[in-house]
């Protein structure tokens, strides 16, 4: 049951160059998606997110892309930094009838950034 | 910065054991958590818990796990009889909910379970 997938396991991006993480999902009712980056012996650490309704959100130097017709988001960092070598998770919320808000995992991918 | 702190770090237990994880969420958050990470795997949910109940479960999470809020700032996760492939780490989480969309979880560093 893969409803949020992140097909590229790693990835290495020079500094100050645009790093582009990409995740599809397969449910079409999910009302949220997340980034999160993780770093080792640490917990997810929350990035960005974006509304269903939405197709961009940018904060800083991240922004994420919405395509609800591909079911595909992408988050772009830019410029790259080495702080911003991690592994960064893309998630998925759905909102139960008590207002919770499950999230699903994407597998993650390693982002190293090369000084 | 207010975060989600969980103890032990680490725990080391005998197959069969029972184990009880601890989380003291963020203080005014209404929504607490429970997800594991196995080794090389996704971070999965287990459990949601508001108002002093469990709101929503996963399939992963039967009749050996369970949750309680025993006061007013813990939260735990109780897992009785554990086996080999309850090792993983355990990462609780807390939101603030209040019905908007989208209010993120904030996550504690995790504890990593080892079954021996």
């Amino acid at each position: 049951d893969q409803q949020v997938k992140q097909n590229s396991p790693s990835l290495s991006v020079q500094e100050g160059r645009i790093s582009i993480l990409n995740c599809d999902y397969t449910n079409s009712m999910f009302d949220y998606f997340l980034w999160y980056k993780k770093y080792p012996a640490e917990g997810p650490t929350f990035l960005i997110s974006i509304s269903s309704i939405k197709d961009k959100n940018e904060d800083g130097r991240f922004t994420v892309f919405l395509n609800k017709s591909a079911k595909h988001l992408s988050l772009h960092i830019v410029p790259s930094q080495p702080g911003d070598s991690a592994v960064y998770f893309c998630a998925a919320s759905s909102i139960s009838n008590f207002g919770n808000e499950k999230l699903t995992f994407g597998t993650g991918t390693r982002l190293t950034i090369i000084p | 910065e207010p975060e989600v702190t969980q103890t032990p770090s680490h725990q080391v237990t005998q197959m069969g054991q029972e184990v009880i994880l601890r989380c003291v969420p963020i203080s005014n958050h209404l929504y607490f958590y429970w997800y594991r990470q196995i080794l090389g795997q996704k971070v999965e949910f287990l459990v949601s818990f508001y108002n002093n109940e469990i709101s929503e479960k996963s399939e992963i999470f039967d009749d050996q796990f369970s949750v309680e809020r025993p006061d007013g700032s813990n939260f735990t996760l109780k897992i009785r009889s554990t086996k080999l492939e309850d090792s993983a780490m355990y990462f609780c989480a807390s939101s603030e909910g209040r019905g908007r969309v989208g209010t993120e979880a904030f996550f504690g560093q995790g504890t990593r379970l080892t079954v021996v």
